[in-house]
């Protein structure tokens, strides 16, 4: 039982590059949510999905986009980054509202 | 809008004293409160969670307790230990029970 995975791990990029980050989860969770985490700021919501097939936005959801085309997998994309989406990158899941989340071990990013 | 406050940001202390981390919460109508803990450079794990009808919860050297009416939660770890050095996190559940609201955390050295 993994929980929950990030890839990648670490990653940068240029200004204007586009990139995907995958969250897997094993535990058959419904809930699935994207933060970003930065100094000062603490974490932060970018999206949710309340079930696949479906996502939201979250407090800080501009400059990302969301799918859950799988039950057990959420990507967050960058379609044109920017050095303001320098951060770290957590992914987590529950069973569903208001119920324990479980982490991932985060996706730190650095856009130049 | 939810907001979480932790005092204090840092916290020194040697081997085997007994601590408390304090979390405090704007709006006491939360569904839960949820406690992690974040070592540098790596993701957050949960350590306990407290339901709104509940006092305290136990797990181990650690026990959170809550009280809602004062929006406070502290976070008693016995006996400290080296390895105990992390930050430590409080969190609750968004109106809609969806995100959680993170405090900006306390960040915790036991001196060997």
């Amino acid at each position: 039982n993994a929980g929950v995975t990030q890839t990648p791990k670490f990653r940068v990029l240029k200004t204007g590059q586009s990139m995907t980050l995958l969250c897997a989860q094993d535990m058959n969770h419904e809930y699935m949510y994207w933060y970003r985490q930065d100094p000062g700021m603490g974490l932060r919501l970018i999206h949710y999905s309340v079930g696949e097939g479906t996502t939201a936005k979250g407090e800080v959801p501009d400059g990302y986009n969301v799918s859950r085309l799988k039950k057990q997998n959420f990507l967050l994309g960058l379609e044109s980054a920017a050095p303001s989406q320098t951060s770290v990158y957590f992914c987590a899941s529950s069973y569903g509202p208001g119920r324990e989340q479980y982490f991932g071990p985060g996706t730190r990013l650095t856009v130049t | 809008k939810q907001e979480v406050t932790q005092i204090p940001a840092a916290l020194s202390v040697p081997e085997g004293e007994n601590l408390v981390l304090n979390c405090s919460f704007t709006d006491s109508a939360i569904y839960n409160l949820q406690w992690f803990r974040q070592d540098p450079g790596k993701g957050l794990t949960s350590l306990l969670l407290i339901q709104s009808s509940q006092r305290e919860q136990t797990s181990g050297r650690l026990n959170a307790s809550l009280d809602k009416s004062s929006g406070r939660s502290t976070l008693y770890i016995a006996a400290s230990q080296p390895g105990d050095s992390a930050t430590y996190l409080c969190a609750v559940p968004d109106t809609g029970r969806r995100a959680l609201t993170f405090g900006s955390g306390t960040r915790l050295q036991v001196q060997p």
